[in-house]
């Protein structure tokens, strides 16, 4: 595609549910980042993807939380039992080294636990 | 791990006139990329210049420069004659090959018309 897309744009939970947040990075790219983002305050690492290697998950900040990235290309977010205290922009990013070249960012995915 | 330091949270500039965003990091490694990233209020994240750290020479893109201080550690991004589109938050972002890419806490900038 011609850039980095994410859906849903905007996703409204009830507490305890499950959300699946899904990215499709550019076609090619190897590296795909996840991050999380509060309102007005900076991107959180959460998840690395880099081609065949196993993916650093050293930034999800519980067990509740997992991805997966399939065929190296689309990648999916879960988070299970889903709090309040998840509510973020989560945003998904792609690059083709990795990060020697631009790192092209989705527009995020709006999450509200109520 | 490599940090990424952001010391201003907000910053505030009057159209037309010069401001600078600062951003240190930590590393010990030699070779490396720096980047600054702009997030507006629609959210999408926009690359605005990047530096090799092996290079000099500072990067400039149109209004945008860097100042890249190796040995302090230092890379502060300057928006020369700015504009009420540069009203956003600013990211400083570490890379190097191993590693995954490094945000700072950010920098919101406000242009005043």
């Amino acid at each position: 595609g011609a850039g980095v897309s994410q859906s849903p744009s905007n996703k409204v939970t009830e507490k305890g549910k499950d959300v699946e947040l899904r990215c499709d990075p550019i076609s090619g790219h190897t590296a795909l980042y996840w991050y999380r983002q509060s309102l007005g305050q900076g991107l959180e690492f959460l998840i690395y993807f880099q081609g065949n290697s196993a993916p650093d998950k050293s930034g999800l900040p519980s067990d509740r939380f997992s991805a997966e990235r399939t065929g190296g290309s689309v990648s999916t977010l879960t988070i299970q039992r889903t709090q309040q205290e998840d509510s973020a922009v989560y945003l998904c990013a792609s690059s083709s080294q990795g990060g020697l070249t631009e790192a092209f960012f989705g527009q995020g995915t709006r999450l509200t636990v109520v | 791990a490599q940090t990424v330091t952001q010391s201003q949270p907000e910053m505030s500039v009057q159209e037309a006139e010069t401001v600078t965003l600062s951003c240190t990091y930590d590393t010990s490694e030699n070779n490396y990329y720096l980047f600054w990233y702009k997030q507006p209020p629609s959210r999408q994240m926009i690359l605005v210049i990047r530096q090799e750290a092996y290079k000099q020479q500072n990067a400039t893109e149109n209004r945008f420069s860097v100042n890249f201080q190796k040995a302090a550690k230092s890379f502060s991004l300057k928006i020369s004659d700015s504009q009420l589109g540069d009203t956003a938050m600013y990211f400083c972002a570490f890379y190097n090959a191993g590693n995954m890419l490094t945000f700072g806490g950010g920098t919101r900038l406000m242009v005043k018309p």
